[in-house]
């Protein structure tokens, strides 16, 4: 049981370029998100996605794409990358995050993807 | 508008001594509030949630709506408590809100 697997675990881009992170999970969740994670800001909420075919905003959602096809997989997408989304980028999934009670709110996490952009 | 705040970016102790991460939220609802703990070269992971009032690794948090807030304790720390904490709120069931996070060093 792999869990939440995100690639690349590294990457560089240069200003201008475009690329895809990669985010799969064999949990059958139907919640999947994106965070970032920058030094004194904490994880920041990029899109979210209840369920094949529904995305949604987070806090910061400029300069980034998402989409959902699959159960399975929710990649995201740089279309035109800046030096200011150098970050550590989190895919995480949750079968309950809509509910409330005893099993809901927990995130299961990848193990991140560190992106630099020059 | 939904907040969570962590007014300590770190907090070092010596092993032994008691812990407390402060955690404060603003939230016009019933609030759903967990503690996540990223430890050295490992995923982000749920420590506790307040729902459940349990105890994880020694760790407790108390939800207080009156000073809406929920601290994470501990009473005495160990080294391998040493991490990152998050405090988090359910934003009405469709994402989870992180406070900026605390870094916990335990020094012996």
């Amino acid at each position: 049981n792999a869990g939440v697997t995100q690639t690349p675990k590294f990457q560089v881009l240069k200003t201008g370029q475009s690329m895809t992170l990669q985010c799969a999970q064999d949990m059958n969740h139907e919640y999947m998100s994106w965070y970032r994670q920058d030094p004194g800001m904490g994880l920041r909420l990029i899109h979210y996605s209840v369920g094949a075919g529904i995305t949604d905003q987070g806090e910061v959602p400029n300069g980034y794409n998402v989409s959902r096809s699959t159960t399975e997989d929710f990649p995201l997408r740089l279309l035109s990358a800046a030096p200011s989304q150098t970050s550590v980028y989190f895919c995480a999934s949750s079968k309950l995050i809509l509910a409330g009670g005893p099993g809901g709110g927990e995130l299961f996490f990848g193990e991140g993807s560190r992106l630099t952009v020059l | 508008a939904q907040r969570v705040t962590q007014p300590e970016k770190l907090l070092s102790v010596f092993k032994g001594a008691p812990v407390e991460l402060k955690c404060n939220y603003s939230y016009s609802g019933s609030p759903e509030l967990f503690w996540y703990v990223q430890y050295s070269r490992q995923r982000l992971q749920l420590l506790l949630r307040h729902i459940s009032r349990e105890s994880i690794k020694g760790f407790t948090a108390d939800l207080n709506k009156g000073e809406t807030s929920f601290h994470l304790k501990k009473p005495f720390a160990q080294e391998e408590d040493s991490a990152m904490y998050y405090c988090a709120l359910n934003q009405a069931g469709t994402a989870l809100i992180f406070g900026k996070g605390t870094t916990l060093s335990v020094s012996s």
